[in-house]
């Protein structure tokens, strides 16, 4: 039972315009939710995260968006550069602290920013 | 200040062979972490440490074993690799909520 769902496994845009990338989770009980950026052969990277308390948070081009009531929530990149193209990863877990070992991730989206 | 490192990068192994994979992080961390990476299948955590002598089961345990005898290396070991052991290995470690990836492993089995 895939719990973190990211239902595109491909986005293209344009240079400058927006990016929007999705993701859906059925465990009511995830409170806290991270994404992360993978470029090829590397490891996956940190970008922005949210708790459940929110539903937004903005760092420099990145926010995050989330729906509670929906069990949805959106990245969004304004304006999009070509080196933002890369794997994002949605991942969910119960608590943001130390002991939160159990962190579900969906299984990516690739993102291609077009010059 | 290194951050998280992993050794070997590469690794083709024949099945029934053994290997060990070494994760190695500079940052004092108390929690480590083992995952997999399969094509259309995300991150999937094999083993995870929460501190120095200790480990337990992910979600995917079955063929691997891990030791934590020092805080800073977390080892994966394959006893006898199977060819759906296959995979592309990352190590991560925890301050927080926040994982630190290391570079990743990728390990074919034929």
């Amino acid at each position: 039972d895939q719990q973190v769902k990211q239902n595109s496994p491909s986005l293209s845009v344009q240079e400058g315009r927006i990016s929007i990338l999705n993701c859906d989770y059925t465990n009511s009980m995830f409170d806290y939710f991270l994404w992360y950026k993978k470029y090829p052969a590397e490891g996956p990277t940190f970008l922005i995260s949210i708790s459940s308390i929110k539903d937004k948070n903005e760092d420099g081009r990145f926010t995050v968006f989330l729906n509670k009531s929906a069990k949805h929530l959106s990245l969004h990149i304004v304006p999009s550069q070509p080196g933002d193209s890369a794997v994002y990863f949605c991942a969910a877990s119960r608590g943001s602290g130390g002991s939160n070992y159990k962190l579900t991730f969906g299984k990516g989206t690739l993102l291609t920013v077009n010059p | 200040n290194a951050g998280v490192t992993q050794t070997p990068k590469f690794r083709v192994l024949k099945t029934g062979q053994s290997m060990t994979l070494l994760c190695a992080q500079d940052m004092n961390h108390e929690y480590m972490y083992w995952y997999r990476q399969d094509p259309g299948m995300g991150l999937r955590l094999i083993h995870y440490s929460v501190g120095e002598g200790t480990t337990a089961k992910g979600e995917v345990p079955d063929g691997y074993n891990v030791s934590r005898l020092k805080k800073q290396n977390f080892l994966l070991g394959l006893e006898s690799a199977a060819p759906s052991q296959t995979s592309v290995y990352f190590c991560a470690s925890t301050i927080g909520g926040f994982r630190f990836f290391g570079p990743g492993t990728r390990l074919t089995v034929l």
